[in-house]
């Protein structure tokens, strides 16, 4: 089954700090794979979306992925982090087709240390 | 554009009654989805629909319905409430023309069920 996977659930990082949060997918075929932030009681609001163009993608708030097909992986980062970093990370991937459907990872949860 | 937005945010229903999650968007999107997100699950599929008069099953569809009559509305319907149902709800949308796939969430409705 096509899955979406980000280790641990939990990081905290020191503010400045790099951010890395790691995502693979399983597939022979690559997706398009997005990342997701959801801060406290919110929605899910898109950070950035791989779509087959470039593989390095810059998205929103400094993060950017790159994607590795020999890896079959899309890791976020970010070189600094800030206060306002700290939430809920979830990366996704839509595996093309009829009535295609975004697959989530289980979320990673970004704590940031003053 | 007012984008997804969901109604109630908040709900506490006794086991058995039933409630319905309302879900409008204002983007003209053929494509909406309901999902559940449940703390280090990540979000589940619940039902979604390609377009006004067809709806499918998600990954977890059992204990809910759908109907879809208009491009704008997603209701979902809980009949017979459950603790087990108990979770946060999100309606998402999405534009089935040109490359972007990105899906685009509601707020979240919080439901208890006691």
């Amino acid at each position: 089954a096509q899955s979406v996977t980000q280790l641990g659930s939990h990081v905290s990082v020191s503010e400045g700090a790099l951010v890395l949060l790691r995502c693979n997918y399983s597939s022979s075929v690559p997706p398009y794979l997005f990342w997701y932030v959801q801060y406290p009681n919110q929605g899910l609001q898109l950070l950035l979306k791989y779509t087959s163009a470039a593989t390095l993608v810059k998205g929103i708030n400094g993060f950017e992925a790159e994607f590795k097909k020999s890896e079959t992986s899309f890791h976020l980062t970010k070189p600094s982090a800030h206060m306002s970093d700290a939430a809920e990370y979830f990366c996704a991937a839509l595996y093309t087709g009829a009535n295609s459907k975004l697959t989530f990872g289980k979320g990673i949860t970004l704590s940031v240390r003053p | 554009n007012a984008g997804v937005t969901q109604t109630p945010k908040f709900r506490i229903l006794k086991i058995g009654q039933s409630m319905t999650l309302q879900c409008t968007q204002d983007m003209n999107h053929n494509y909406m989805y309901w999902y559940r997100q449940d703390p280090g699950m990540g979000l589940k599929l619940i039902y979604y629909s390609v377009g006004a008069g067809i709806t499918d099953k998600g990954e977890v569809p059992n204990g809910y319905n759908v109907s879809r009559s208009t491009t704008e509305d997603f209701p979902l319907r809980l009949e017979l409430a459950a603790p087990s149902q108990t979770s946060v709800y999100f309606c998402a949308s999405r534009n089935d023309r040109g490359a972007s796939y990105e899906q685009y969430f509601g707020p979240g409705t919080r439901l208890t069920v006691t």
